[in-house]
């Protein structure tokens, strides 16, 4: 395709479930971030991959989350055990290499626990 | 640590009039980027225009103008001519200088609204 695309676009689980949130990034770009975006705030980083290697994941709240990119495409954020607290948007952009290059952004998977 | 911040939490503008959106920053390093994103309710983040640090000359796309105060860590959007579909969430957003990773720390956003 030709944008960064997320699926699903939204998700509603139990609290307690595990859940999984895919992103399709642009094909070409070997940079991969995930965000994560509560209600009424600006977006916060959790985690970027350089290729298949997560080369920042200072962001991750706790170890409930996890994300991986196993071939340096399509990635995967995991969240175990899911609380009414990790309800948001989940946002995924993807660049190329190079100096300034612009991050593209899709439209996100927003989650509910209820 | 860099920290954004947006002291607007909403604005208003008439339509074909200008509006100026407020953002200063904190950081200790000279080499970073300035962003201005446009969410409108799709959620899609929309890059709206850039600014490098290291260019003195303030970043212009169309409408849209910055008014970059590298000293003062300031970095304001000047909408010119606003059209009902400029209407959005804004965000600031920095990020680090070239090779120190691509993310970006945002602000907390301003709602634009424009009345016809």
């Amino acid at each position: 395709g030709a944008g960064v695309s997320q699926t699903p676009s939204n998700k509603v689980t139990e609290k307690g479930k595990y859940v999984e949130l895919r992103c399709d990034p642009i094909s070409g770009h070997t940079a991969l971030y995930w965000y994560r975006q509560s209600l009424g705030q600006g977006p916060e980083f959790l985690i970027y991959f350089q290729g298949t290697g997560a080369a920042d994941d200072s962001g991750l709240p706790n170890d409930r989350f996890f994300a991986v990119r196993p071939e340096g495409s399509v990635s995967t954020l995991k969240i175990q055990r899911t609380e009414r607290g990790d309800s948001a948007v989940y946002l995924c952009a993807s660049s190329a290499r190079g100096r300034g290059v612009e991050a593209f952004f899709g439209q996100g998977t927003r989650l509910t626990v209820v | 640590a860099q920290t954004v911040t947006q002291s607007q939490p909403e604005m208003s503008v008439q339509e074909a009039e200008t509006v100026t959106l407020s953002c200063t920053y904190d950081t200790s390093e000279s080499d970073y980027y300035l962003f201005w994103y446009k969410q409108p309710p799709s959620r899609q983040m929309i890059l709206v225009i850039r600014q490098e640090a290291y260019k003195q000359q303030n970043a212009t796309e169309n409408r849209f103008s910055v008014n970059f105060q590298k000293a003062a860590k300031s970095f304001s959007l000047k909408i010119s001519d606003s059209q009902l579909g400029d209407a959005a969430m804004y965000f600031c957003a920095y990020r680090r200088g070239y090779n120190q990773g691509g993310k970006l720390i945002f602000g907390q956003g301003t709602e634009l609204s424009v009345k016809p």
